[in-house]
């Protein structure tokens, strides 16, 4: 079993729409969860970080977390071609030992069509 | 202020060559994380520095050894290249005593071919 899943995609949603992306971790310490954008050959990009259980929003994103079901989302309202990017989500362990280690998912391929 | 800079951004080597990547951290990091993005996969974890030593470690072969400066720059050394290194190198820069997922910076990359 991968520690961090997700759905490859494409993900494909109509502009305007609510685009959904779902990521599932192994390690129940696992302590802080991270959604990262990915432009074509660019790095990746914080878009969100959340620690606690429950809905965290800023802006057109939300990131939901349950630890209990070890599972945490991504919801981009209002879906834009412009958000149309590779999400990866990513998890910093219990023993990360303070020294901010990730583990990635394989990412999410998103497109938003006019 | 800058953030995190890499070079070079592209290269190509030929399979059994050594490879020499940079990361200068952003200014008021100590930690500089390097992860290596096959083409389609997330970023994989190599190693972590801090402090001039390697603090953590992924899981990737000896070939792949690093070096951090007093000046908290660093150096990822790839040996006897394969076909199979050629991918994204990522540099992450940190803080050793911040926590928060915000503080975790990562470069532009340098994107190395294996022919």
């Amino acid at each position: 079993q991968k520690e961090v899943e997700q759905n490859s995609g494409p993900l494909s949603v109509p502009e305007g729409a609510i685009a959904s992306l779902n990521c599932t971790y192994s390690d129940r310490g696992s302590q802080s969860f991270f959604w990262y954008r990915q432009y074509s050959g660019k790095s990746p990009e914080l878009i969100m970080f959340i620690y606690s259980n429950g809905d965290k929003e800023d802006g057109r994103f939300t990131a939901q977390l349950n630890k209990a079901s070890q599972y945490v989302s991504l919801l981009i309202r209002d879906s834009q071609p412009s958000d149309s990017a590779t999400y990866l989500c990513a998890v910093r362990g219990e023993f990360s030992g303070g020294y901010n280690k990730l583990i990635f998912g394989a990412g999410t391929r998103l497109a938003v069509h006019p | 202020d800058a953030g995190v800079t890499q070079s070079p951004t592209h290269l190509i080597k030929t399979r059994g060559q050594q490879v020499t990547l940079r990361c200068s951290p952003k200014s008021g990091h100590d930690t500089v994380s390097w992860y290596q993005q096959a083409l389609g996969q997330g970023p994989q974890f190599i190693f972590q520095y801090y402090e001039e030593e390697e603090r953590q470690r992924g899981n990737f072969p000896d070939r792949f050894s690093g070096h951090q400066f007093p000046n908290y720059s660093s150096e990822l050394n790839v040996n006897a290249l394969l076909l199979g290194d050629s991918a994204l190198y990522l540099c992450a820069s940190s803080s050793r005593g911040e926590l928060s997922g915000n503080t975790i910076y990562f470069g532009e990359g340098s994107w190395l071919t294996v022919v």
